[in-house]
């Protein structure tokens, strides 16, 4: 179990370029999370897979913003045409499953800094 | 809607002291989990301490210990014996339901500084 691992760490880009991060969970987990965290604030949650289906996205998801998960393993997320407002931090975690109980482990996060 | 509040941004604590983090929720939910995370500078946030709603007994771990009030809504954090690696900043975190996807809403953090 070497835990939720992301890359790159870090992530600066000029507005308009596009972005890919990826997360890979830990390996028996089969519900992965997506969260953004911007500066003082706690995370928001993003979006979510159980396996490979995409089961939600929030609000915060704009039709810029893409998530897949082939195979139910490693998971990316894509940025289009960056915004200065996409600047945050943004974390995976995963779980076992979808119980209330259930931790969520999460990776160090992709910090992404838009110029 | 489900929110968490942590009304303490910042908090600190000498070292070898107690420390209480203050959360509060809303649910309506009558059985759920509560979390503690912590967040260490630059690095990824790990789980602290996990309540469960129906357990009236107080979760303990270590030196890390709740004090929950259902009723009140209100799910604090008490550090004791406070060490140098215990800065970092803390959230307390409540999960949706599980049939609707199981993510965490978060708190806006307190950030802890524990002085020598």
């Amino acid at each position: 179990d070497t835990g939720v691992s992301q890359d790159p760490r870090h992530k600066i880009t000029k507005r308009g370029q596009n972005v890919t991060f990826r997360c890979d969970p830990i390996s028996e987990h089969n519900r992965l999370y997506w969260y953004r965290q911007t500066l003082g604030q706690g995370p928001e949650f993003l979006t979510y897979f159980q396996n490979e289906a995409q089961l939600e996205k929030s609000r915060l998801l704009s039709d810029r913003f893409s998530a897949e998960r082939p195979k139910g393993s490693f998971s990316t997320l894509e940025i289009q045409r960056t915004e200065q407002g996409d600047s945050a931090m943004y974390l995976c975690a995963s779980s076992p499953s979808g119980f209330a109980k259930n931790i969520q482990y999460f990776g160090a996060g992709t910090r992404l800094s838009v110029l | 809607a489900q929110t968490v509040t942590q009304s303490q941004p910042e908090m600190s604590v000498q070292e070898a002291e107690t420390v209480t983090l203050s959360c509060t929720y809303d649910t309506s939910e009558s059985d759920y989990y509560l979390f503690w995370y912590k967040q260490p500078p630059s690095r990824q946030m790990i789980l602290v301490i996990r309540q469960e709603a129906y357990k009236q007994q107080n979760a303990t771990e270590n030196r890390f210990s709740v004090n929950f009030q259902k009723a009140a809504k209100s799910f604090s954090l008490k550090i004791s014996d406070s060490q140098l690696g215990d800065a970092a900043m803390y959230f307390c975190a409540y999960p949706r339901a599980p049939n609707t996807g199981n993510q965490f809403y978060f708190g806006t953090g307190t950030s802890l500084t524990v002085i020598p």
